[in-house]
């Protein structure tokens, strides 16, 4: 696609349900993020993934969060058993490749996660 | 750790000149970035610099960069109304592979 497009758009859960949040990347992009925004708050990385390499899971907050990524393309972050610190709007981003000059990260829209 | 730290607010007048700031702690950043999220909206990367370079400029954007004291700034030239938004400062190392974002500066324009 022309863009990184996320899914859904907007959610609402009861705490304690599993969610899965989707990410489509853009295509031929090898690298592949995802990150936290709390309101008010910067980004906080939670996971990147490039390529075939082992994925980078140094910012996931719990074991309650995992990822994974499918064929090198679409990826999933599914958070379990939510709790309401969860709350925050989930951002994708993907590049060509790991990051030399000008690589650009394109973010996508974001995914707004409502636990209550 | 890695660590990329911003004012969290900034109001000029309409006309004049912004600067943000950011420091960072990584001393083998490489690359640093601004990134400028409108309300309701995605992430859009305004500019980059490397680390070799001490400035960048393109159109009404200066990028100035003290790789000694780990200090970048964005100078926005004659703001207006449309650059009201959040600035994010953000780096790269070059032994890692993830980007270090800061907490984002909120600019706002006042007439």
């Amino acid at each position: 696609g022309a863009g990184v497009s996320q899914s859904p758009s907007n959610k609402v859960t009861e705490k304690g349900k599993d969610v899965e949040l989707r990410c489509d990347p853009i295509s031929g992009h090898t690298a592949l993020y995802w990150y936290r925004q709390s309101l008010g708050q910067g980004l906080e990385f939670l996971i990147y993934f490039q390529g075939n390499s082992a994925p980078d899971k140094s910012g996931l907050p719990s074991d309650r969060f995992s990822a994974e990524r499918t064929g090198g393309s679409v990826s999933t972050l599914t958070i379990q058993r939510t709790q309401q610190e969860d709350s925050a709007v989930y951002l994708c981003a993907s590049s060509r490749d790991r990051g030399t000059a000008g690589n650009t990260i394109y973010f996508g829209e974001g995914s707004w996660l409502t636990v209550v | 750790g890695e660590d990329v730290e911003q004012s969290l607010f900034l109001s000029v007048r309409e006309g004049d000149s912004s600067v943000i700031n950011c420091t960072y702690t990584d001393s083998s950043s490489t690359y640093l970035y601004w990134y400028k999220q409108e309300p309701g909206a995605g992430l859009q990367l305004l500019t980059y610099i490397f680390s070799n370079m001490d400035m960048k400029q393109d159109q009404r954007l200066t990028v100035l960069l003290n790789k000694k004291d780990k200090h970048l700034s964005l100078r926005i030239a004659d703001t207006q109304t449309g650059d009201s938004a959040i600035y994010f400062c953000a780096e790269r190392s070059s032994s890692a592979s993830k980007i270090i974002f800061g907490s984002g500066t909120r600019l706002s324009i006042r007439p």
